[in-house]
């Protein structure tokens, strides 16, 4: 298995542009996470899905969108980015009553300028 | 907020045990206690969770005191390799629907 991945790896943004990062996992998980960490501190969860077709707001859901129209896919949509949303974002999924733990991707570092 | 305390660095030498502990007071009866890391800035990876008994795997051992309310997180045999930082976290096992709350964490390093 790949695992959870995520793209891009990297990306620069300019303030008020639009981008989706993408999440994938292809171990039948079905609850799939969105967390952001800035620099020097801990992640921060901004959305969640516990299947497809279902999300749910996190702690700081705000300038993002998501959607689950697959188990497998979780994308992530910024719509008018700012300056306050650069930050690595990562995203982890699970399988309850299979693991016990959130399996976490590589992340994507996104700076906007 | 984390409802977990956790000292911001420690040292320790390869090859000896790396104990770090964690202070969580206000856990409730049916919170777990979890134990993440991060390796430089990579996604985090799971080491070990558990309720009240201490457990172990082939990373590490969590030591729960008897009221719960702190933890140790032992690393064994402690390698570079070792050198991340170290989340503790406290929270429901809902199958996967509980959100980790994650703190700031320990900065470990592991020197030669």
């Amino acid at each position: 298995n790949a695992g959870v991945t995520q793209t891009p790896k990297f990306r620069i943004l300019k303030i008020g542009q639009s981008m989706t990062l993408q999440c994938a996992q292809d171990m039948n998980h079905n609850y799939m996470y969105w967390y952001r960490q800035d620099p020097g501190m801990g992640l921060k969860l901004i959305y969640y899905s516990v299947g497809a077709g279902i999300t749910d707001k996190g702690e700081v859901p705000n300038g993002y969108n998501v959607s689950r129209s697959t188990t497998e896919d979780f994308p992530l949509r910024l719509e008018l980015a700012a300056p306050s949303q650069t930050s690595v974002y990562f995203c982890a999924s699970i399988r309850p009553g299979f693991t016990d733990t959130q399996y976490f991707g590589p992340g994507t570092r996104l700076t906007v300028l | 907020d984390a409802k977990t305390t956790q000292p911001p660095s420690m040292d320790c030498a390869e090859g000896r045990a790396a104990n770090l502990p964690c202070n969580h007071s206000t856990i409730s009866g049916n919170e777990y206690v979890y134990w993440y890391r991060q390796i430089h800035s990579q996604g985090p990876q799971y080491i070990i969770h558990g309720l009240k008994n201490n457990e172990t795997n082939e990373m590490a051992s969590l030591i729960i005191t008897e009221d719960r309310k702190s933890s140790t997180l032992i690393l064994p045999h402690a390698t570079l390799r070792d050198t991340a930082v170290y989340y503790c976290i406290v929270g429901e096992n809902q199958g996967g629907s509980e959100k980790l709350v994650f703190g700031k964490g320990t900065k470990l390093t592991v020197n030669p």
